[in-house]
């Protein structure tokens, strides 16, 4: 199984911060790499798919970059609304696998 | 607008069975992957099973494996997920999700409310 690893576990940042999250595959999963943001109570929500790409709707603010083995998700301006625990998830190989989640909480 | 709807969670002995029901509205089923994603109380999400659009090369968890079943129905377009052998580490919210396109290679872009399944005796 290819084993997703995200850094830091949690962080703390003001409103404004430029958030950084990293994600590292055990194996390459070439670009099949998705970015999800999940608030409590509530389903994921797709923000980036293919490592870079922007799903429909949500703001430039998010962006992704990457390839084979490690993956970043920016944040370029933290909003209030981006408080929430964010994962990545590779389609490359079987099983599917997530990363184990990244909390952001308010400093 | 795409939704999704599940039902058939509950409260199950250990060793029970539940078959989970997705129905989904909104897109044209039959054209894209779907997929299960469960999420124990307080933990991170966790990928369980997914189907291509026509049904073929279903893949699981391997904790699953032998245990658990993905099928779609695309006249109804419903997708289920049979959970045989249950065990209290199956005790989990499960969500159906859409897949980005035939495959799953684009995520997951549409998620169901989820539907709480607790194994416990």
């Amino acid at each position: 199984d290819i084993q997703m690893t995200q850094s830091p576990s949690s962080l703390s940042a003001s409103i404004g911060d430029r958030v950084i999250i990293t994600c590292r595959a055990s194996h390459s999963v070439s670009n099949f790499l998705s970015w999800y943001q999940q608030k409590p109570g509530t389903a994921p929500k797709l923000l980036i798919y293919g490592a870079s790409t922007l799903q429909s709707g949500v703001p430039s603010r998010f962006s992704g970059s990457g390839s084979g083995t490690d993956f970043t998700l920016t944040i370029s301006s933290l909003q209030s609304e981006d408080f929430a625990t964010y994962y990545c998830q590779q389609t490359y190989g079987a099983p599917r696998t997530f990363g184990q989640g990244t909390h952001v909480d308010l400093k | 607008e795409v939704q999704l709807l599940e039902s058939g969670g509950g409260l199950i002995q250990p060793g029970g069975s539940l078959r989970l029901s997705c129905e989904a509205s909104g897109f044209v089923f039959r054209s894209y992957g779907m997929s299960w994603v469960r999420q124990a109380p307080g933990k991170g999400l966790e990928w369980v099973s997914g189907i291509t659009a026509n049904g073929g090369s279903p893949n699981y968890l391997d904790s699953v494996k032998g245990r658990f079943s993905i099928s779609r129905d695309n006249s109804k377009s419903i997708l289920y997920l049979q959970m045989n052998s249950l065990r209290a580490e199956d005790t989990a919210v499960y969500y159906c999700a859409k897949n980005g396109n035939f495959y799953d290679t684009s995520g997951y872009p549409s998620w169901g409310q989820g539907t709480l399944v607790i194994v416990s005796s």
